[in-house]
């Protein structure tokens, strides 16, 4: 089957670091993407990895690994407005898309 | 702002009457999907779309129907609604150029009594 995996939960202070971690088996591979949801909202686009390598946009960095079916996340400088739930995908081919069951990120003050 | 807009933003509806969900762009992108999201499952593709008339299944079409007459509509029917189709439904929109990224509308709330 095909499935990706991420934390359930993280929890970070404010200032701080934090990554996530995505793993993912698919029958196909085009890119792994990286999605915010804040509750009661709709995902929004981060950043996209379609070769291997680190991708940075301001605070927010994402790495791929294409040989480890493997990639995280990186949010520098956490603020509390990053509390919110993010999410990977993977681009299997033909433009469909599989995504994750997401990470709740928490931001302590 | 891609100019996704969904309708309704939420309905509640009886177990076994039908339902339809519809989702608006302004921007005339060729690909449109539909998404249900419930909690530990992420967002779990229904339905997509690759042109007028095109369409394909994702991985939970059962109970499910699209069309898309026209490039800016892409309608979500359910056929015959169950309690286990209570969900938010997000419709997205992929944007190309550079990155392979998806544009997701407000999302519609249904409860399925």
């Amino acid at each position: 089957g095909q499935s990706l995996e991420q934390p359930s939960e993280v929890t970070a202070v404010e200032g701080a670091i934090v990554q996530i971690n995505c793993t993912y088996q698919t029958s196909g591979f085009y890119g792994l993407s990286w999605y915010q949801q804040h509750d009661g909202g709709a995902p929004t686009f981060l950043s996209y990895n379609a070769l291997d390598g680190l991708e940075e946009t301001g605070r927010f960095s994402s790495f791929l690994s294409r040989s480890d079916s493997y990639g995280y996340l990186l949010l520098q400088e956490l603020q509390m407005k990053d509390s919110a739930s993010y999410f990977c995908a993977v681009s299997s081919g033909t433009y469909k898309y599989i995504f994750g069951t997401g990470t709740r990120l928490k931001v302590l003050a | 702002d891609a100019g996704i807009t969904q309708s309704p933003r939420h309905k509640v509806t009886e177990t076994g009457t039908p339902v339809t969900l519809r989702c608006h762009q302004t921007e005339n992108h060729r690909y449109m999907y539909w998404y249900r999201q419930d909690p530990g499952h992420g967002l779990r593709l229904i339905h997509y779309s690759y042109g007028v008339k095109d369409t394909d299944k994702g991985e939970v079409s059962d109970g499910y129907s699209v069309s898309r007459s026209k490039t800016e509509d892409f309608l979500l029917t359910l056929e015959s609604a169950t309690s286990s189709q209570t969900s938010v439904y997000f419709c997205a929109i992929r944007r190309t150029g550079g990155f392979d990224e998806q544009y997701f509308g407000p999302g519609t709330r249904l409860t399925v009594t």
